[in-house]
């Protein structure tokens, strides 16, 4: 079955540091991978998706395939970056979005 | 363009009683689905609707069921609450394709007492 797993639960960092939040996937195909934030008293928003290789807020991600990972790094944390953060990734063509449980950053100023 | 709409927002009910909730979806978009959000489970994909056929199907009992209307506005409904199915219930609209982004809703909280 298709599984998305973000080890860290909890992750805090200074306002300047450097921010990774892990996101490993099983999945033996090719799936499209997604990041979702969700800051206080907001919607779950779609942060970045691998197939756009972009970069939102100074966040980027790169799809390794070979480790099955997705990890979003950011070089200078800011204290707006407090927030619930999913990984999840839907496949076979799908709309169907399956999730990470979660990690929830913490900037300290 | 107004973002996809969810109503009522809380819920109070009691277990046995059924529940119907609503999505009403983004201009445009052919594409909702409904998750459940609970602290426990996390986020779990429900179903998906597109074009008024179910799409899509999630692992939850027959009590959980939806349809989706000619105008891509869908519900959901749940019968026979049980305690368990307190959650945060939440749509998503999008185009239908996979890569593309789908967008939420605020969520309907659902209390089962």
């Amino acid at each position: 079955a298709q599984r998305v797993t973000q080890p860290e639960k909890l992750l805090s960092v200074f306002k300047g540091a450097p921010v990774e939040l892990k996101c490993n996937y099983s999945y033996s195909g090719s799936p499209e991978l997604f990041w979702y934030v969700q800051y206080s008293r907001q919607r779950l928003q779609l942060l970045l998706r691998h197939i756009s290789r972009e970069s939102i807020k100074g966040f980027t991600a790169d799809l390794n395939k070979g480790e099955t990972s997705f990890h979003l790094k950011k070089p200078f944390a800011q204290e707006e970056d407090s927030a619930m953060y999913y990984c999840a990734l839907t496949f076979q063509g799908a709309q169907k979005l399956v999730f990470g449980q979660g990690t929830r950053l913490t900037i300290n100023p | 363009k107004a973002g996809v709409t969810q109503t009522p927002r809380y819920l109070i009910k009691t277990r046995g009683q059924q529940v119907t909730l609503s999505c009403s979806p983004i201009s445009g978009h052919r594409s909702v689905s409904w998750y459940q959000q609970t602290p426990g489970q996390g986020l779990q994909f429900l179903f998906e609707y597109f074009s008024e056929t179910q799409r899509n199907k999630g692992n939850f009992p027959g009590r959980f069921s939806g349809r989706q209307f000619s105008n891509s506005r869908s519900e959901m409904n749940v019968s026979t609450l049980e305690l368990g199915d307190s959650a945060l219930y939440l749509c998503a609209s999008g185009s239908g394709r996979a890569a593309d982004t789908q967008y939420f809703g605020p969520g309907t909280r659902l209390t089962v007492l």
